[in-house]
């Protein structure tokens, strides 16, 4: 059974940073590219990075793009998300997400989230 | 950037009833349109790819079309576990693919 589980998340003040982690397990983690998704208080979905199988290839929202850096460790089958920087508006829950094999970005497996909020 | 737009933005129906459920693209996506379901607390899952290809285990009674910018999710007699909240993504034009606001279901 698939499984991602998110961690990491508190409350951090504005300017703040925070890491979060995904631990996955059920699946032969470097075979797939990995996702964070975040969803606001009461908000649609927003994806937020992506990062390949291997690591090499990397995307980023632009609201996030020069303050949250994605990685993975494909020996440990984790996921994480360095987040700096961090705004009131980036106040959400934080969910990592399976890519498919067949297309990069259909997410087909999440994790319950992390909730991260930010304020003073 | 691609513009999802969901519509209703809120349903009301009853168990047992077919409802439809709209979304609409800024611009063309092909068939590349994905639905997710997202019951409270929980995370969403996927449903509906391709436009109308079922995910593996997604029960029969969900089903989708379109093509280009405009799609449909069907949902053929709705049961109590239905009641979530919808929300399309279109994964043709990227980064970023784009998600709509959703359509939430809820029981008249």
């Amino acid at each position: 059974e698939v499984q991602l589980v998110e961690s990491g998340g508190g409350l951090v003040q504005p300017g703040g940073s925070l890491r979060l982690s995904c631990a996955a397990s059920g699946f032969t983690f470097n075979n797939n590219g990995m996702n964070w998704v975040r969803q606001a208080p009461g908000k649609g979905l927003e994806w937020v990075a992506y990062i390949s199988s291997s690591g090499y290839t990397i995307y980023y929202a632009d609201s996030v793009q020069g303050r949250f850096t994605i990685s993975r460790d494909n020996a440990q089958n984790s996921l994480y998300l360095q987040m700096n920087s961090l705004r009131d508006e980036d106040t959400a829950m934080y969910y990592c997400a399976r890519s498919t094999t067949v297309n990069t970005w259909l997410l087909d497996y999440w994790g319950q989230g992390t909730l991260v909020t930010v304020s003073s | 950037e691609t513009v999802m737009t969901q519509s209703p933005a809120t349903l009301s129906v009853s168990p047992g009833e077919r409802v439809t459920l709209s979304c609409r693209a800024s611009q063309s996506v092909d068939s590349n349109l994905a639905w997710y379901q997202q019951t409270p607390g929980q995370a969403p899952r996927l449903l509906i790819y391709g436009a109308s290809t079922r995910a593996t285990g997604i029960p029969a009674r969900f089903s989708g079309s379109g093509s280009g910018t405009e799609f449909t999710l069907t949902i053929s007699s709705l049961q109590s576990g239905d009641f979530a909240v919808y929300y399309c993504q279109q994964y043709n034009n990227w980064p970023p693919h784009t998600f709509g606001q959703g359509t939430k279901l809820e029981i008249k």
